[in-house]
């Protein structure tokens, strides 16, 4: 069965700190790749996705994610965050080209950024 | 566009009491989800739908629980009997298509607390 590992649960930055949150995922196959953030009393919402082309994945608000096959990882990125990065972040991943539209989802990152 | 809508928000119940959590997908998607999320397990798939009808319910905890969806626009999940394990928060989630590279939308969630 597929899982996802988000390693780090908890994760506090300040202002203006770059930030990393790593994603792996065990499936051998090709699969699809999302990140999706629930901000303070929001829903649930997609910040990016891949599924071909280009590793690097640019999504809103200034958020990226390189997709590493050969690490089977999907880490997301964001060079600067701001206070409003305050948040939980998912990874999440399906498997590709099945036309299965199962998710399976990490545990989540709480990002807690401070002013 | 309304969303994907879930009521209620919040539902508090005693133990042993039958619950009823209710989902309007977008209009125009044919795919719903049922979402369970707690601390301890995150976010996992219970059941979801194509075209009002059950794909893979392997994801439901057990026989308290059902889901239905009457028609398109319209679905419930079901507890009965209720237990404070189950105390979550369930989220509804839709989208369209068949390629599995499709966005989830998701709802606000109902908020359960099982007494």
């Amino acid at each position: 069965a597929q899982s996802v590992s988000q390693h780090n649960h908890h994760v506090i930055l300040s202002e203006a700190a770059s930030l990393e949150l790593g994603c792996n995922y065990s499936y051998g196959g090709t699969v699809n790749l999302f990140w999706y953030v629930q901000y303070p009393g929001q829903h649930l919402q997609l910040l990016l996705k891949y599924f071909s082309g280009d590793p690097l994945v640019k999504g809103i608000k200034g958020f990226e994610a390189e997709f590493i096959k050969s690490k089977f990882s999907f880490n997301l990125r964001k060079p600067s965050v701001q206070w409003s990065d305050t948040a939980e972040y998912f990874c999440a991943v399906n498997r590709a080209n099945t036309g299965f539209q199962k998710l399976v989802f990490g545990t989540g990152t709480r990002l807690l950024v401070s002013p | 566009d309304a969303g994907v809508i879930q009521s209620p928000r919040h539902e508090v119940t005693e133990m042993g009491q039958e619950v009823t959590l209710r989902c309007k997908p977008i209009s125009g998607h044919d795919y719903l989800f049922w979402y369970r999320q707690t601390m301890m397990r995150g976010l996992e798939l219970l059941i979801y739908f194509n075209n009002n009808v059950p794909i893979d319910d392997s994801g439901m905890p057990e026989d308290r629980f059902s889901a239905k969806m009457p028609n398109a626009s319209f679905s419930t999940l079901k507890i009965q009997p209720s237990e404070p394990r189950d105390s979550a928060v369930y989220f509804c989630a839709s989208s369209s298509g068949l390629a599995g590279t499709e966005t989830q939308y998701f709802g606000p969630g109902t908020r359960l607390l099982v007494l």
